[in-house]
């Protein structure tokens, strides 16, 4: 079945680096995503890897995808007070076409 | 901006009631996903549909329907409507139905009293 586990909670200091981490079930899945959500405000689309990718790389953004352990995370660099929100990790099996199952989503709490 | 567009953005109703949230996709999008966020159950598909077809179906109870409408904009109706479907309604969209990006609008907060 499919399952996707994140953390509730993570916090670091301003300036840090944030590393946001997700297991997820399903070997078949296609595509990973990772979406923003901000207090009050819609579903932000982060980034995304197809999984035949290792890594991808984004600005400030770093996914990393272990197949294998069936792991994904997002790194955060030099994290800033507006990167405070909740991030959400996702799984597509059919790429979108049944639909992508979320995880609980981690808030990302930034210390100054 | 992701360019999903929903209305209303707010919306009070009393139990028993129906009510009708609608989107608007993306320029150029195709497929229209429909996803309940609640606090106890978190982000749950719904339904998909792709160029006025039904594509995929989730977790949509029998009281609630969705159509794709031939400008490609989408509803959702939900009626007999009880205190647990107070939850965020989003509308998604992506130019495909596989294989693709998908992109979310600011949702449709219905409360039910």
């Amino acid at each position: 079945g499919e399952d996707v586990e994140q953390s509730l909670f993570l916090s670091v200091r301003e300036g840090d680096s944030s590393v946001i981490n997700c297991t997820y079930t399903d070997s078949s899945s296609t595509y990973l995503y990772w979406y923003k959500q901000e207090p009050g405000a819609g579903l932000q689309l982060l980034t995304y890897i197809f999984s035949n990718m290792d890594m991808k790389q984004d600005q400030r953004l770093t996914v990393l995808l272990n197949k294998k352990d069936k792991h994904l995370s997002l790194r955060i660099a030099d994290t800033q007070t507006g990167d405070s929100a909740i991030y959400f990790c996702a799984e597509s099996i059919g790429g979108g076409a049944d639909g992508l199952t979320f995880g609980k989503g981690t808030h990302l709490i930034i210390q100054p | 901006d992701s360019g999903v567009t929903q209305t209303p953005k707010h919306l009070i109703t009393a139990t028993g009631q129906r009510v009708t949230l609608r989107c608007s996709p993306r320029s150029g999008d195709l497929s229209v996903y429909w996803y309940q966020q609640s606090l106890d159950q978190g982000l749950q598909f719904l339904i998909q549909y792709y160029n006025g077809e039904e594509r995929a179906k989730g977790n949509i109870l029998e009281r609630f329907s969705a159509q794709q409408f031939p400008d490609l904009h989408s509803e959702l109706n939900l009626s007999s409507l009880e205190l647990g479907d107070s939850a965020l309604y989003f509308c998604a969209s992506s130019l495909r139905w596989t294989g693709n990006t998908i992109y979310f609008g600011e949702g449709s907060w219905l409360t039910v009293v």
